[in-house]
């Protein structure tokens, strides 16, 4: 069975940095693509990118470019989604999920999310 | 402002049919880059509904349909019921954008 497991909510302060890990169980991680799904409170979804396990080939979707970091470590199936320096804004649900091409590409799997909280 | 159009609310009662819309343009559906659908019950998970237009995931009743023509892409729900009551999302590929993109996502409430 497909799983992605995703940590417990988060509470931060505006400046502090932040990883957050997805990680795969019950298929072969590096064949997959994971992509970063963000939910703002109370709003709609969406794509901040997706990167190739089997490679780190990484994708982010301009609103998100340079304002995050993804990356994965093979050694443990994990994926992680990563701040430098966390914004009130940043305050929302991160979802990973797996898609089986980037290109044309849908989220067939998805993680239960875990929520960012960044507040002064 | 999504780049896919859905219509913020649809509903209906028990049993009947609903449609959702979701209109692009010709840098993603009408480029003809496939259209597939999510679902989200309240405070869950996105599951996939429909893959590639019309392609029902395992475990997806076939209630639910998809289609696409030109420019749009509609999701179909055809016997509601009161489980249907959640929050839909169309998504798509944008070539201009060079990523993917999500509709707006609709709440369809069940009378």
């Amino acid at each position: 069975e497909v799983q992605l497991v995703q940590s417990g909510a988060e509470v931060k302060k505006p400046g502090e940095s932040l990883e957050i890990p997805c990680k795969g169980s019950g298929y072969s991680f590096t064949t997959f693509w994971i992509g970063w799904v963000r939910q703002m409170p109370g709003k709609g979804l969406e794509w901040m990118g997706i990167i190739y396990p089997a490679d780190s080939d990484t994708r982010y979707s301009p609103s998100f470019q340079g304002q995050v970091t993804f990356s994965v470590d093979k050694s443990t199936n994990t994926a992680y989604l990563q701040w430098s320096s966390l914004k009130a804004s940043d305050t929302a649900m991160y979802y990973c999920a797996t898609a089986s091409r980037w290109y044309g590409g849908y989220f067939d799997y998805w993680g239960q999310g875990t929520l960012v909280t960044v507040s002064s | 402002q999504s780049v896919l159009t859905q219509p913020p609310s649809v509903s209906g009662a028990p049993g009947q049919r609903v449609t959702i819309s979701c209109t692009g343009s010709g840098s993603n559906i009408g480029a003809g880059f496939d259209v597939h659908w999510y679902q989200q019950l309240p405070e869950t998970a996105p599951r996939l509904l429909i893959s590639v237009n019309n392609k029902r995931p395992s475990g997806v009743p076939d209630r639910f349909s998809g289609s696409k023509s030109g420019t749009s892409a509609s999701l179909a729900i055809t016997g509601l019921q009161a489980e249907d009551e959640a929050d839909y999302y169309c998504q798509s590929y944008d070539s201009r954008l060079s990523g993917w993109v999500f509709g707006g996502g609709t709440a369809l409430t069940v009378l």
